[in-house]
C-alpha cells in the first residue's frame, strides 16, 4: 500500500493559482491517484482522479509525472470556500484505502 | 437518491457501554468502509468489505467489530467502549472496479463521545 506525503498546510490568497503536491515512492503499477476535499464537520468528497500525465475538470488539475512518484493537484484562481482539508490517496478499487493527514489550505481575501 | 446516510449524527457514552454506528447505501456499491478522525490525525481506517459476508481489518481495528449481510448496510459495532474511541466516525462507500479506482463517497459522519 502507497504511503503518501503532503505538507501539513499552505496559505494562499483569493484569485491565485494553488498547487499541492503528494509524493508517493512506492506506487505500484496499477495504482490511481485520487484526490479528496473535506470541509469541516463533513465528510470528504472525490475532486480528481489520474493515472499518468494531466487531467483536468471544472474544479482542479492534476498533473502526473512519468515516474508516477509525485502528483500535483492545481486549484486555479482559489475563493475563500477553497479553504479546506485536501487529502491524496494511491490504489486500486477495493484497497485498503488509507489516507494521510492531508493539507490544510487557508485562503485569506 | 440518499447516497450514504449514517445514524446517529451525534452519541455519547459512558465507558464500557456498547453500541452500534449505522450506515446504509442506496448506490448498490459493493465496497464500504469505516474511517474514523481525530484532531491532527487525518482519516484512519477502521474496517472495510468488498460485499456481503467479507470484511477485512484496516489500520486501526481493535475495539471495533463489522459484519456485511446486505450490499446496503454496513453498522459498526462498539462492544465495550472507551474514552479512546471518542472521534468522529465516517462511512464510505464506491462500485468496484477491476479497471479504476472508484471515488468513495461519504456520509456525514456520526460524532462519538466516551466519557
Amino acid at each position: 500500500l502507497a504511503k503518501t506525503t503532503q505538507p501539513i498546510s499552505m496559505d494562499s490568497y483569493e484569485g491565485q493559482e494553488v498547487n499541492i503536491t503528494c509524493s508517493h515512492n512506492n506506487i505500484a503499477t496499477n495504482d490511481y491517484i485520487t484526490w479528496y476535499q473535506q470541509f469541516p464537520s463533513q465528510g470528504p468528497r472525490f475532486i480528481i482522479q489520474g493515472y499518468k500525465t494531466k487531467v483536468t475538470n471544472e474544479v482542479a488539475s492534476l498533473f502526473i509525472p512519468a515516474d508516477r512518484k509525485s502528483s500535483t493537484l492545481s486549484l486555479p484562481r482559489v475563493s475563500l470556500s477553497d479553504t479546506a482539508v485536501y487529502y491524496c490517496l494511491v490504489g486500486v478499487s477495493g484497497d485498503k484505502l488509507t489516507f494521510g493527514t492531508g493539507t490544510r489550505l487557508a485562503v485569506r481575501p | 437518491n440518499a447516497g450514504v446516510t449514517q445514524t446517529p449524527k451525534f452519541q455519547v457514552l459512558k465507558t464500557g457501554q456498547s453500541m452500534t454506528l449505522q450506515c446504509a447505501q442506496d448506490m448498490n456499491h459493493e465496497y464500504m468502509s469505516w474511517y474514523r478522525q481525530d484532531p491532527g490525525m487525518g482519516l484512519r481506517l477502521i474496517h472495510y468489505s468488498v460485499g456481503a459476508g467479507i470484511t477485512d481489518q484496516g489500520e486501526v481495528p481493535n475495539g471495533y467489530n463489522v459484519s456485511r449481510s446486505t450490499t446496503e448496510d454496513f453498522p459498526l459495532r462498539l462492544l465495550s467502549a472507551a474514552p479512546s474511541q471518542t472521534s468522529v466516525y465516517f462511512c464510505a462507500s464506491s462500485y468496484l472496479s477491476a479497471a479504476t479506482n472508484e471515488k468513495l463517497f461519504f456520509g456525514s459522519g456520526t460524532q462519538l463521545s466516551v466519557l
